[in-house]
C-alpha cells in the first residue's frame, strides 16, 4: 500500500536539478510532499490535490498525474538546505501513508 | 504559528518496561495520528484517532498498543511491555479534518530506545 519512491538516493552539487518520483498502485486523490532533515519532524512542502496539477514552493515544483497515479517533486538549482530525506505521501481510508522516502545531498 | 509539541524528546527504558508518549495536538485540529520511524528508515503508519476513538490502525499496532486522550488536550500512546525492536523515534501528528488537503502537522518527536 506504500507508495514507492525514486530513485532511493541522490547526490547533487549545489545547482544541480533533481527528480523524485512517488508511484503508487492505489488510486491517488491527493499527494503530499515533506522533507525530513535529520534528527527532525517531517516538515510539510505541499499538496497537489488534482490529476495535471502542478505547484511551487521557490524552486520546488511538484506535478501530480492521477491517471498514472504518479507524482513528481523537482528541484531545480539546488541548494545547500535541500539536503534531507523526501517523502510523498497519500490518504487512504483513515491513514495518510508514506513513501519509502528519497535521500537528497547537496555538496558544494 | 500553534505546534504540535511531544514529550519527552527522548525517553531510555528497559525491556519489558510501559512507556507513555505525549503529544498535545493543534487545538482545533480534529485528527491525531501516531508515526513510528525505525532510525534511517522509512516514516511507519501507527494509528489514526478521531472523536476519542481509533478511526484505522496498522498492523504494527498490536495489543501492546494503545492510545487515549484522556484530557481533551493530550493525546499519549502506550506501549504496555516495550521490546527492543520499539526502539524508533516516535511522531504525533495533527490534522484538521482529517482530509488529504490540508497537511499533516508533525511534533519533533520522541525517541526512544529499549535497553
Amino acid at each position: 500500500q506504500q507508495p514507492v519512491q525514486s530513485p532511493q538516493a541522490v547526490i547533487l552539487r549545489e545547482g544541480e536539478d533533481a527528480v523524485i518520483n512517488c508511484s503508487s498502485s492505489k488510486a491517488l486523490y491527493s499527494v503530499h510532499w515533506y522533507r525530513q532533515k535529520h534528527g527532525e519532524a517531517p516538515v510539510f512542502l505541499m499538496i497537489l490535490l488534482k490529476g495535471g496539477e502542478q505547484k511551487g514552493h521557490e524552486k520546488i515544483s511538484a506535478s501530480f498525474n492521477e491517471k498514472k497515479q504518479q507524482s513528481s517533486l523537482y528541484l531545480t538549482a539546488s541548494q545547500l538546505s535541500y539536503s534531507g530525506t523526501y517523502f510523498c505521501g497519500t490518504k487512504t481510508g483513515n491513514q495518510f501513508y508514506f513513501g519509502t522516502g528519497t535521500s537528497l545531498t547537496v555538496i558544494p | 504559528e500553534p505546534e504540535v509539541t511531544q514529550t519527552p524528546s527522548h525517553q531510555v527504558t528497559q525491556m519489558g518496561q510501559e512507556v507513555i508518549l505525549r503529544c498535545v495536538p493543534i487545538s482545533n485540529h480534529l485528527y491525531f495520528y501516531w508515526y513510528r520511524q525505525i532510525l534511517g528508515q522509512k516514516v511507519e503508519f501507527l494509528v489514526s484517532f478521531y472523536n476519542n476513538e481509533i478511526s484505522e490502525k496498522s498492523e504494527i499496532f498490536d495489543d501492546q498498543f494503545s492510545v487515549e486522550r484522556p484530557d481533551g488536550s493530550n493525546f499519549t500512546l502506550k506501549i504496555r511491555s516495550t521490546k527492543l525492536e520499539d526502539s524508533a523515534m516516535y511522531f504525533c501528528a495533527s490534522n484538521p479534518f482529517g482530509t488529504g488537503n490540508s497537511p499533516l502537522h508533525f511534533g519533533n518527536g520522541t525517541r526512544l530506545t529499549v535497553t
